[in-house]
């Protein structure tokens, strides 16, 4: 199965600072990647996504980046708030290859602490 | 987006029982999953449930120990069986975003603690 590698495991940001967190993979057939929000308590949230042939897409201030080549893809959060205080998992979408259609593999999580 | 609702939202178990975990969509989907997320850890995918036939178990996990049904597009369920205080988790079901054959959504996520 996919191997997915996710870093930092705990990230400290001062509010309006910005917060990048890095995910790299292993399956170069691999073409989906969803970030999830998971709040104290929660279920996880889809909060964006991209596909690999495109290079970076933007949601307010969220937007992640995908760099096919080098098998990794990054979120970055500007202007950071309290509110984004959460675990973030970076996850990829198995390829489709029958069996594992629909099958996410999810990175080890994310605690992104913003400090007012 | 479908409303997916779990039951019971939790529990505490004695050792040696089992719990029946139900996972309702508001809406017919083509894809159902159930997965483990163990304290403070990442979510770990225990199967997929498939309508009309049985359930496909990931690595290191199995049927007599987590059966599954799903008798048909809208209702799952997952058993945890014999349980232990290691099955002490958040076990979530999830599906397939029907305006997406990609996008996954999960359910509130089942709480429970082994005694």
């Amino acid at each position: 199965g996919e191997n997915v590698e996710q870093h930092p495991s705990t990230l400290s940001v001062q509010e309006g600072d910005s917060a990048v967190i890095k995910c790299t993979y292993s399956d170069s057939a691999s073409n989906y990647f969803p970030w999830y929000k998971q709040e104290l308590g929660k279920r996880p949230q889809l909060i964006i996504d991209i596909r690999s042939n495109v290079g970076e897409k933007k949601d307010q201030r969220i937007a992640v980046t995908l760099n096919k080549t080098a098998k990794h893809f990054s979120l970055h959060i500007t202007e950071t708030q309290p509110e984004d205080s959460a675990v973030y998992f970076c996850t990829i979408g198995a390829p489709n290859r029958g069996s594992t259609l629909g099958r996410l593999y999810f990175g080890r999580g994310t605690q992104l602490t913003v400090w007012p | 987006s479908a409303v997916i609702s779990q039951k019971p939202s939790r529990d505490i178990c004695q050792r040696g029982t089992s719990l029946t975990i139900q996972c309702q969509v508001d809406s017919q989907v083509t894809m159902m999953f159930w997965y483990r997320q163990q304290p403070g850890q990442s979510l770990t995918l225990i199967a997929t449930a498939n309508q009309g036939s049985e359930a496909t178990y990931e690595s290191g996990f199995v049927i007599d120990k987590f059966p599954i049904s799903r008798p048909n597009l809208t209702f799952s369920t997952l058993t945890v069986s014999n349980m232990s205080p290691e099955d002490s988790s958040i076990y979530l079901c999830s599906i397939l975003g029907t305006s997406s054959s990609e996008t996954q959504y999960f359910g509130p996520g089942t709480r429970l603690l082994v005694l």
